[in-house]
């Protein structure tokens, strides 16, 4: 059973353009939404997070845009550099004992220079 | 600070032979948890920790055990590895329930022949 699907499994986005990922939870407990980024070899580390309080977070080139009735939420990468090139993945928890995350299942962006 | 590490970074196991994967964090956090990695899975929960003393099941428990008998490290064990258990395994802690950011540790790769 899979609470939280993301997509797409992959993306190539040119240098300067818009990256999204989407993800759409099924639990409507959750209420904290964070972005992590992956690089090759290494563990994720968070991007940006949101709470289902606000519809839209941004910080620097990325953006979280949240739609509650939905239950969706996606990230942004406003003018997409190589750099950019990772996994994302999106994940959602309840507050509550633990904190545990319940994670998407990743998406590969590659940003062609 | 060294944050998260994990030790070892990599191992082959033969099936059926145990081993234990040990994570450490020096950053005084409450929470800590063991996490695998599959392809097109993401990362799924396998054990937490709330404290020192404490565990409880997360989302895959099977085959694991584990073990938080000092607030800095958290030890995962397998007492009979199976190909099944072939996987990247990350260690996350996270500071308590009052906030949600979890740092990850580096991985460990561990093949199960």
């Amino acid at each position: 059973q899979q609470q939280v699907k993301q997509s797409p499994q992959s993306l190539i986005v040119q240098k300067g353009g818009i990256s999204i990922i989407n993800c759409a939870y099924e639990n409507t407990a959750f209420d904290y939404f964070p972005w992590y980024q992956q690089f090759p070899g290494k563990g994720p580390a968070l991007l940006i997070a949101i709470r289902p309080d606000v519809s839209e977070k941004k910080e620097g080139r990325f953006t979280i845009s949240f739609n509650k009735s939905a239950k969706q939420f996606s990230l942004h990468i406003m003018d997409s550099q190589p750099g950019d090139s990772a996994t994302y993945f999106c994940a959602a928890s309840r507050s509550e004992y633990g904190n545990k995350l319940v994670f998407g299942a990743g998406t590969i962006l590659r940003v062609k220079s | 600070n060294a944050g998260v590490t994990q030790t070892p970074k990599f191992r082959v196991l033969k099936t059926g032979q145990s081993m234990t994967l040990l994570c450490a964090q020096d950053m005084n956090h409450e929470y800590m948890y063991w996490y695998r990695q599959d392809p097109g899975m993401g990362l799924r929960l396998i054990h937490y920790s709330v404290g020192e003393g404490t565990t409880a099941k997360g989302e895959v428990p099977d085959g694991y055990n584990v073990s938080r008998l000092k607030k800095q490290n958290f030890l995962l064990g397998l007492e009979s590895a199976a190909p099944s258990q072939t996987s990247v395994y990350f260690c996350a802690s996270c500071r308590d329930y009052s906030t949600d950011t979890q740092y990850f540790g580096p991985g460990t790769r561990l093949t199960v022949l």
